[in-house]
Parts: structure tokens; C-alpha cells; sequence
């Protein structure tokens, strides 16, 4: 079936460096990715939608400076947390939409210190 | 606004008996509802989707029914397995908005052997 590659599992950066999270559909090609935070004991909220070869879409209340998202090719997106804070800590997700179903990235964890 | 709704947060059922989980959505303007299995720290696993013109899809021991007079969908599992033990998250997919997912909060099952 369709895999979708999320990378680095686990990152742990400083207050105020920025972290990229890559990810890749392995085996189709995803024109749309979405990304996904979830904060512990919580749902998946959507923060944006990655358009490959345009600007993402981010839901109400993201920040769309702060989460940089570049859905260069029809294989990858990335998702940059930039000026990192403690309180963006979180595990974060992405997919990618095939026929009927969508699949998920493995996660990030990311802990800001 | 919780626009799917997973009203229980946990549920222990016993090895061999039936597990059934719940969600309630407001919006009628889904396309079709999706079943996701979670483990911490990983991403959502698909298990079963059911499309809004249908009542019900099984695929072996999982059964997802739909009513949409109630707005209401279950998934049944059986006979439950101490493997099944995760989050499970319902998603319901909006027409024409791309193949976005909104979840629900997510329920834990505890299958106990």
C-alpha cells in the first residue's frame, strides 16, 4: 500500500533555532500533503494544507510565518518551525491523500528547550 | 467548534468480546468517515472507511455502521484482541475541500486478556 515517510521521528532544539520535518509519499504522488499537530490526550488538528507548486492554505489561528511549509515536488513537503518555542512542542503528522484513504507519517516529536 | 465529536475517552473491554467505539458528527456535508487506529508517538494507522451513501462496511473483524439520520457512526470490533489496545480516531472528510480530515478526540481501548 501507499506509505507516506515522515523524518526525524524525535527532535529536541533550542529555544529560538529552527527545525524542518520532511515529508515524502514513497510510493505515489501526492499533489495535496496536509500537516497535523496533536497536543497529548488531544485530536489531530489540521494547521495547513500543502499545495505542490503553490502556497499552502493554513487554518484559522496557525500562524503561517512560523510554519513554513514548501510542497516543492510531487513527493515531498516540508513543514519549518521557525523561532521555536516551548510551547510549540508537540507531535506533529503529515499525509497525503490517495484514492479513498489518507496516509500518515510516522510523526514528529518535537521538544523545544 | 468540534464538528466530530468521540464522546468516550476511554474503554476496557475483556479479550474475546465485542468493542464498540463511537462518534457523532454535526456537519452533514461529509463525503465519507474514516476509522484510525494510533499507538503513542506514532501516526494514524487506516483501518476501515465507510462513504456517506452507505450504512455499513466490514472488513473482517472490524464493522464501521453509519446512520445518518443521527449522525452517528460505530466501529465494532470482534472478537477484540489485546493487540487492538490504542487510540482509535474517527475522521469525516467534507466534500470538496480537498481531502481534508477533521478528527475526533480520540477514545482509548483497553482490551484486557
Amino acid at each position: 500500500g501507499a506509505v507516506v515517510s515522515q523524518h526525524p521521528s524525535r527532535v529536541i532544539c533550542k529555544s529560538g533555532t529552527s527545525v524542518k520535518i520532511e515529508c515524502r509519499s514513497l510510493d505515489f504522488q501526492a499533489t495535496t500533503m496536509f500537516w497535523y499537530r496533536q497536543f497529548p490526550k488531544q485530536s489531530l488538528m489540521l494547521m495547513a494544507t500543502s499545495n505542490e507548486g503553490s502556497k499552502a492554505t493554513y487554518e484559522q489561528g496557525v500562524e503561517k510565518d512560523k510554519f513554513l511549509i514548501n510542497h516543492a515536488s510531487l513527493t515531498l513537503s516540508t513543514l519549518t518551525v521557525t523561532s521555536a518555542h516551548p510551547e510549540d512542542s508537540s507531535f506533529y503528522i503529515c499525509s497525503a491523500r490517495g484514492k479513498t484513504e489518507a496516509f500518515f507519517g510516522q510523526g514528529t516529536r518535537l521538544t523545544v528547550v | 467548534d468540534q464538528q466530530v465529536k468521540q464522546n468516550s475517552p476511554s474503554l476496557s473491554v475483556q479479550e474475546g468480546r465485542i468493542s464498540i467505539l463511537n462518534c457523532d458528527y454535526t456537519n452533514s456535508m461529509f463525503d465519507y468517515f474514516l476509522w484510525y487506529k494510533k499507538y503513542p508517538a506514532e501516526g494514524p494507522t487506516f483501518l476501515i472507511s465507510i462513504s456517506s451513501i452507505k450504512d455499513k462496511n466490514e472488513d473482517g473483524r472490524f464493522t464501521v455502521f453509519l446512520n445518518k439520520s443521527a449522525k452517528h457512526l460505530s466501529l465494532h470490533i470482534v472478537p477484540s484482541q489485546p493487540g487492538d489496545s490504542a487510540v482509535y480516531f474517527c475522521a469525516a472528510v467534507p466534500y470538496n475541500q480537498g481531502g481534508k480530515l477533521i478528527f475526533g478526540q480520540g477514545t482509548e481501548l483497553s482490551v484486557k486478556p
